[in-house]
């Protein structure tokens, strides 16, 4: 298996920009996540998705923040406008939701993003 | 809510020194727990979680963990370190087991 895939791995914009970052989870897994990765604040849950549907976007930063999973293949990150402060390595992770066990989650390499 | 802290922002080790790595819980229900490894510029990889069960738990790399209920605690240990264990290390919690809450990191650096 590819295990989860994130593109770009690299992304410079500048500031007031549109940005798209887009994972593919591993395939069979029905749960999603977005985290983001700042020196500051650490490892941050953005938002999750359960069977394409947005269970838990509290850590949403605000209203430039969207995410989207249109199918179980494919999930993208928006930010727009883009703003320095959203400068950080953002992560995808998936897993298989079972009530019966509790799965491991399987990151994939980050997307790094420069905001100028 | 449940929070972390991981209470070493930097651990520096010789190479075959044992090393401990220090995290603890808050939480008013129970939880589950997780270390995570960071190599430089790559994701998260599991190392070891406790759900249930023996408070001792068993990773990959020689990696283990006790669960310490009465202390919330769930420090990661190694007998004896390699070089390529450098990385950053993450500790988390879950109350649903999946939604995690991760510390700021602990990073690992094994010198000769």
């Amino acid at each position: 298996d590819a295990g989860v895939i994130q593109s770009p791995r690299h992304e410079v914009t500048e500031m007031g920009q549109e940005v798209t970052l887009r994972c593919k989870p591993i395939s069979g897994h029905n749960s999603l996540f977005w985290y983001r990765q700042t020196m500051m604040r650490g490892l941050e849950l953005l938002i999750y998705f359960n069977n394409n549907v947005p269970i838990d976007d509290s850590g949403m930063p605000e209203d430039r923040f969207s995410a989207k999973m249109p199918n179980a293949s494919f999930s993208t990150l928006k930010i727009q406008p883009s703003e320095p402060r959203d400068s950080a390595v953002y992560f995808c992770a998936s897993l298989v939701e079972d009530f019966s066990s509790t799965d491991t989650q399987y990151f994939g390499p980050g997307t790094r993003l420069t905001v100028l | 809510a449940q929070s972390v802290t991981q209470l070493d922002s930097q651990v520096p080790v010789f190479e075959e020194a044992p090393v401990e790595l220090r995290c603890n819980y808050s939480s008013s229900v129970s939880v589950y727990l997780f270390w995570y490894v960071q190599y430089p510029n790559q994701g998260l990889q599991l190392l070891l979680k406790y759900l249930s069960g023996s408070t001792l738990v068993k990773g990959i790399n020689g990696f283990e963990a006790e669960f310490n209920k009465s202390q919330t605690s769930f420090h990661l240990r190694k007998p004896s370190v390699h070089i390529s264990d450098t990385a950053e290390y993450f500790c988390a919690v879950s109350v649903t087991g999946y939604a995690l809450n991760f510390g700021k990191g602990t990073s690992l650096l094994v010198t000769p």
